[in-house]
């Protein structure tokens, strides 16, 4: 069966560390993956898209790699701050078409000062 | 500014009413999206739609139904509300061209009594 697995326990890190988090995929060819931000009480917010053709991107201090070969990305936050505490969501397109996104549940990241 | 707007954040409804949730962007978007979100299920679709009048079911559909008359407004209909239909409801659109990121509107906390 298709599933996307993300880390459900959140994770803790501390103020100036890298946060590393995890997306695993089994049973999907997706042509991209995305990353989302979500703060209690509101919708999704878009971070980053990787096709499957690119091996990493960068924006400012966040990193998305993917390996299509393991099924995985990792999202990486350097420096963190405590404003980067929320949780992240990854999204790979279902290969159906109409740019239909499968979400995974989302990892929480706290970020202590 | 691009903006998705939701009509209400917070609702509640007996069992058996009938419910409108609507959904309106402004960013002259192609693609249009209903989830619910519930924890530890992560973001599920429950339908779509990439034009006006048209729809598709996602993946649960049953005890919803959409219309889609203007571009810019898609609406959730609950037929008859049912208390395992309390849940977070969120709107998104999305462009046809381009990066297919999906912008998200602020959700509606639906509670069924």
């Amino acid at each position: 069966s298709q599933k996307i697995e993300q880390n459900s326990e959140a994770l803790n890190i501390q103020e100036g560390k890298t946060a590393t988090l995890t997306c695993n995929y089994t049973n999907y060819s997706p042509a991209y993956l995305q990353w989302y931000r979500q703060d209690p009480g509101r919708g999704p917010v878009f971070l980053l898209l990787i096709r499957e053709n690119e091996k990493e991107k960068r924006k400012e201090r966040l990193k998305v790699t993917f390996d299509t070969t393991l099924k995985q990305s990792l999202f990486h936050i350097t420096a963190s701050q405590p404003a980067d505490s929320a949780t992240y969501l990854c999204a790979l397109d279902s290969d159906t078409g109409f740019q239909k996104l499968v979400f995974g549940t989302g990892t929480r990241l706290l970020v202590s000062p | 500014d691009v903006k998705v707007t939701q009509s209400s954040r917070y609702l509640v409804k007996r069992t058996g009413e009938k419910v409108f949730l609507e959904c309106v962007q402004d960013m002259d978007h192609e693609n249009m999206f209903w989830y619910r979100q519930d924890p530890g299920l992560g973001l599920r679709l429950i339908y779509f739609s990439y034009d006006v009048k048209m729809k598709e079911k996602g993946d649960i559909p049953e005890g919803y139904s959409v219309s889609r008359e203007k571009k810019e407004r898609f609406s959730l209909i609950l037929e008859s509300a049912s208390t395992n239909q309390t849940s977070m409801y969120l709107c998104a659109s999305s462009r046809v061209l381009g990066i297919p990121e999906q912008y998200f509107g602020p959700g509606t906390r639906l509670t069924v009594t």
